[in-house]
């Protein structure tokens, strides 16, 4: 099972950015996604489709609807740089997006 | 708050076992599933398998029966060993918690580098 990504998204600072998840049937699944900054673990944002864990800016949101996941970062902020990963349970293995570079311009 | 600490050897030489271990602190051991991720430069972050407080594990098939995860409940600690390591295993190795959906609390990463 794969979960395809954009390499790279580009926005400008408190512009909205938009980054995509595609699987198959991904919809019928939970998604999650991950933020990662160089040298550091990823930090889980965004589980069970559309949920921020404690301590998750609202500025984030999430769907997932038929094939694709989409991540939603609203007032962009340099913070938020970064590489972002979606995550799916397919059948009893974890799958990982191939994971999407976020630039603020 | 939740913290996973995790340690093991390095570096090693082609068909060695990588072991590793994370110590979990603070929150509870059980109710959750304890993880072996890993990520290098060409496959990304690649699950490794789980393990609950019961011993009950779940494996990604790609490793090929090479892992083995196990629990010391009475440290809180949860151990990963990956046999016949190849150049492919080199990677930044990760232990996290799993609740229901998501990995939510990861330890730092341990880089792992496999050269004879």
């Amino acid at each position: 099972y794969e979960l395809t990504q954009p390499p790279s998204v580009s926005v400008s600072p408190g512009q909205t950015a938009t980054i995509t998840c595609s699987g198959h049937k991904l919809g019928e699944k939970l998604a999650c996604w991950y933020h990662q900054k160089p040298g550091q673990a990823p930090i889980l944002v965004i589980y069970a489709d559309s949920k921020r864990p404690s301590g998750i800016s609202e500025r984030l949101s999430a769907f997932n609807s038929g094939n694709t996941a989409t991540l939603t970062i609203s007032g962009t902020q340099a913070m938020d740089e970064g590489d972002y990963y979606c995550q799916a349970w397919d059948g009893g293995c974890y799958v990982f997006g191939t994971g999407t570079t976020l630039t603020v311009l | 708050q939740v913290q996973l600490q995790l340690w093991g050897a390095g570096l090693l030489k082609p068909s060695e076992t990588l072991s590793l271990t994370c110590a979990v602190y603070g929150g509870s051991f059980n109710n959750y599933y304890w993880t072996w991720i890993r990520q290098s430069p060409g496959k990304g972050l690649e699950w490794i398998g789980d393990i609950n407080h019961y011993g009950a594990t779940s494996y990604n098939w790609v490793l090929g029966g090479r892992a083995a995860i196990s629990t010391d409940t009475s440290k809180n600690q949860f151990s990963l060993r990956l046999a016949s390591l190849t150049a492919a295993d080199m990677a930044t190795y990760y232990c996290a918690r799993r609740p229901h959906s998501g990995f939510d609390f990861w330890s730092q990463g341990d880089l792992v580098t496999v050269s004879s």
